[in-house]
């Protein structure tokens, strides 16, 4: 079966200083992989999306970058955090083909101080 | 406009049944989703139809789909307190290439 696994689950941080959130997947192969912002009363915002090893697609500007070493490794990563950087990250995944329903991690709650 | 909308808040008793209701406006969707979020947690797929379907029961919870008007809701029947939660609608179309595309969530709180 399938597993999607994201951590840390919580993180303080402060403005200035570096992020690195990751995100991994087991189970599957070629998987799409997604990093979406949950702001509060805000729903999901989708930052960045990955059909492949080294792929990344950006659907928001921000401070924010995606790196994908690995087939099944999305990192989410910052070089210097912002206050508006905080709120809650969830990492997905989809098949390619099929129903392709999106499976989600558990989150990373950030807040930058 | 959103291509997903739905209310952010429904608020019900305990034993009654809950009706969260979502538009869309892409009629090109093959599938259409319901997630929901307990606090703190990630999302989980609560269930899915088919564009094809007009209703999907699994236990205390039916999926409607209206194609026409582009509106699908979910019922949940005899809602209990463990209900309480974010309910996120969800539609795409079928391969992963295509980006699934979410409403904002409607916070359902139960009361005793």
């Amino acid at each position: 079966s399938q597993t999607i696994h994201q951590w840390p689950a919580t993180l303080v941080q402060p403005v200035g200083s570096p992020l690195s959130l990751e995100c991994t997947v087991e189970g599957t192969s070629n998987p799409n992989l997604y990093w979406y912002r949950q702001a509060a009363g805000r729903g999901l915002q989708l930052l960045f999306y990955s059909v492949g090893i080294g792929q990344i697609s950006s659907e928001v500007p921000q401070n924010l970058s995606a790196s994908r070493p690995q087939d099944r490794q999305f990192i989410l990563s910052s070089k210097k955090l912002l206050l508006s950087d905080s709120g809650f990250y969830l990492c997905a995944w989809r098949k390619t083909r099929g129903l392709s329903e999106a499976f989600f991690g558990q989150g990373t709650r950030l807040t930058v101080v | 406009g959103e291509d997903v909308e739905q209310s952010l808040f429904l608020s019900v008793r305990e034993g009654d049944s809950s009706v969260i209701n979502c538009t869309y406006t892409d009629s090109s969707s093959t599938y259409l989703y319901w997630y929901k979020q307990e606090p703190g947690a990630g999302l989980q797929l609560l269930t899915y139809i088919f564009s094809n379907m007009d209703m999907k029961q699994d236990q205390r919870l039916t999926v409607l789909l209206n194609k026409k008007d582009k509106h699908l809701s979910l019922r949940i029947a005899d809602t209990q307190t463990g209900d309480s939660a974010i309910y996120f609608c969800a539609e795409s179309m079928a391969g992963g290439s295509y980006i699934p595309t979410f409403g904002r969530g409607t916070s359902l709180i139960v009361h005793p």
